[in-house]
């Protein structure tokens, strides 16, 4: 158990639906990433959030939002969605993952995934 | 951009012995992280191992090993003495600190551990 944990475990939708997939990362950790992984394939990241800021964005369609909240909870709304947004979507956390900071160890350590199902 | 290459897409070994995972990354930083991580089928994933940049000396955690070559920009994942709960995907990433730590993965190898 990596302490991260996301909910919901699966989620079936239709296309055109929204849905909100939500995060809650390891006690201390600021740092929130997401990550996409469809059928066979490796991860994409998606974006990242420290401290309730926007960080880093990686491969996030304009349809996909996200945004981490005071308790450093996050979630990630997916809208519009169509059939190829089906894929395993995992929420890691990370003590910091600031930029620049070599020193950081910023170990990611990931939650069990939400399977997202859009039929 | 940082790009990680697996170059075998499917590995098998026999329990007991021992395998080595190839992965290759592209970097113009002289600063980074590397990590191994395992996907069972249970698609949870697992740090195996971690690597920073600056040690020259390998990672080692039980009985898994890395081959951290720099200049070559290789860092390969040795598993020895095999077990069937080893059977997984294995992932291989980088991160760099100066890009917000976000991870670039590569495609995976797959290994089936074999009785």
């Amino acid at each position: 158990d990596s302490g991260v944990t996301q909910t919901p475990k699966h989620l079936i939708t239709a296309t055109g639906q929204r849905v909100t997939l939500r995060c809650s990362p390891r006690s201390g950790d600021l740092s929130v990433y997401w990550y996409q992984q469809s059928l066979d394939q490796g991860l994409q990241f998606l974006i990242q959030y420290y401290n309730g800021e926007e960080r880093a964005k990686g491969n996030i369609l304009e349809r996909f939002s996200a945004q981490q909240f005071p308790d450093l909870h996050s979630e990630l709304n997916l809208s519009s969605l169509e059939l190829g947004d089906s894929a395993l979507y995992f929420c890691a956390s990370s003590v910091a993952g600031l930029a620049g900071e070599v020193s950081s160890t910023d170990t990611q350590y990931f939650g069990p995934g939400t399977r997202l199902t859009v039929l | 951009a940082q790009t990680v290459t697996q170059s075998q897409p499917e590995m098998s070994v026999q329990e007991a012995e021992t395998v080595t995972l190839s992965c290759t990354y592209d970097t113009s930083e002289s600063n980074y992280y590397l990590f191994w991580y395992k996907q069972p089928p249970s698609r949870q994933m697992i740090l195996v191992i971690r690597q920073e940049a600056y040690k020259q000396q390998n990672a080692t955690e039980n009985r898994f090993s890395v081959n951290f070559q720099k200049a070559a920009k290789s860092f390969s994942l040795k598993i020895s003495d095999s077990q069937l709960g080893d059977t997984a995907m294995y992932f291989c990433a980088f991160a760099s600190p100066y890009n917000n730590n976000d991870m670039r993965f590569g495609a995976g190898t797959r290994l089936t551990v074999k009785p």
